[in-house]
């Protein structure tokens, strides 16, 4: 059972938009930046956002983060096929005194 | 060019040993906080231990805690995980990531390939 909360699943078309979803609480995501991260197929986790909404050099602006209380949201504009993979939500728990995770959630660009 | 390159994985006996390795290229290692990051098969991603950059500082997740040992050497620009009293649950991929943290922030900005943990008899 993960800390963050996030859907096992989402889906689109390409092309479209979807907005992948990491509910915490105030001792996580209420009281400190999340960042998101995209593993493709077979491959190590890459960060994709930092410190809430910010992308690192190289990451197209088709991706975007946001927060609201204790939930953050990963957006994903025009998507493309290549875009499938598992997305995950990430903070520092200040009660806990550890990183955690969401449990992942797996994007399919229909 | 920046990179992370672990090593050491390999088929281990319940209640074996093991050493991991991290070798970083790129980048002033000892500047950076260093993390070891482990994927269970079909699993998430789970953070295991930390050690900052002059190795003061370091944390263990419970699950882990007392039978794994972070440590590096900047010298050689290299991370380690003694892995003890390994058990079935430890088998995973493990990552070593490059740590980014401040007062109300924590992430990894850059992370290695993974070399894979396997425990069973």
């Amino acid at each position: 059972q993960s800390v963050l909360t996030q859907p096992p699943s989402v889906s689109a078309a390409p092309g479209q938009k979807v907005t992948i979803s990491c509910s915490g609480s105030s001792s996580n995501i209420g009281n400190n930046y999340v960042s998101w991260y995209q593993q493709l197929p077979g491959t190590a986790p890459k960060l994709l956002i930092y410190e809430t909404n910010k992308r690192p050099s190289g990451i197209p602006d088709r991706f975007s983060g946001s927060k609201s209380g204790t939930s953050a949201t990963l957006g994903i504009t025009g998507l493309q096929t290549g875009d499938e993979a598992d997305y995950y939500c990430g903070t520092w728990d200040s009660s806990l005194s550890v990183v955690v995770f969401g449990g992942g959630t797996k994007l399919t660009v229909l | 060019e920046v990179q992370l390159v672990e090593s050491g994985g390999d088929l281990v006996q319940p209640g074996g040993s093991l050493r991991l390795s991290c070798a970083a290229s790129g980048f002033t290692f000892s500047s950076y906080s260093m993390n070891w990051v482990r994927q269970a098969p079909g699993k998430g991603l789970e953070s295991i231990s930390y050690i900052s950059g002059s190795s003061t500082t370091i944390y263990y997740a419970d699950s882990v805690k007392g039978r794994f040992t972070i440590s590096r050497d900047n010298a050689k620009n290299s991370l380690y995980l003694q892995m003890n009293s390994l058990r079935a649950e430890d088998t995973a991929v493990y990552y070593c990531a490059r740590v980014r943290v401040g007062a109300d922030y924590w992430y990894f900005d850059l992370w290695g390939r993974g070399t894979l943990v396997t425990v069973s008899s």
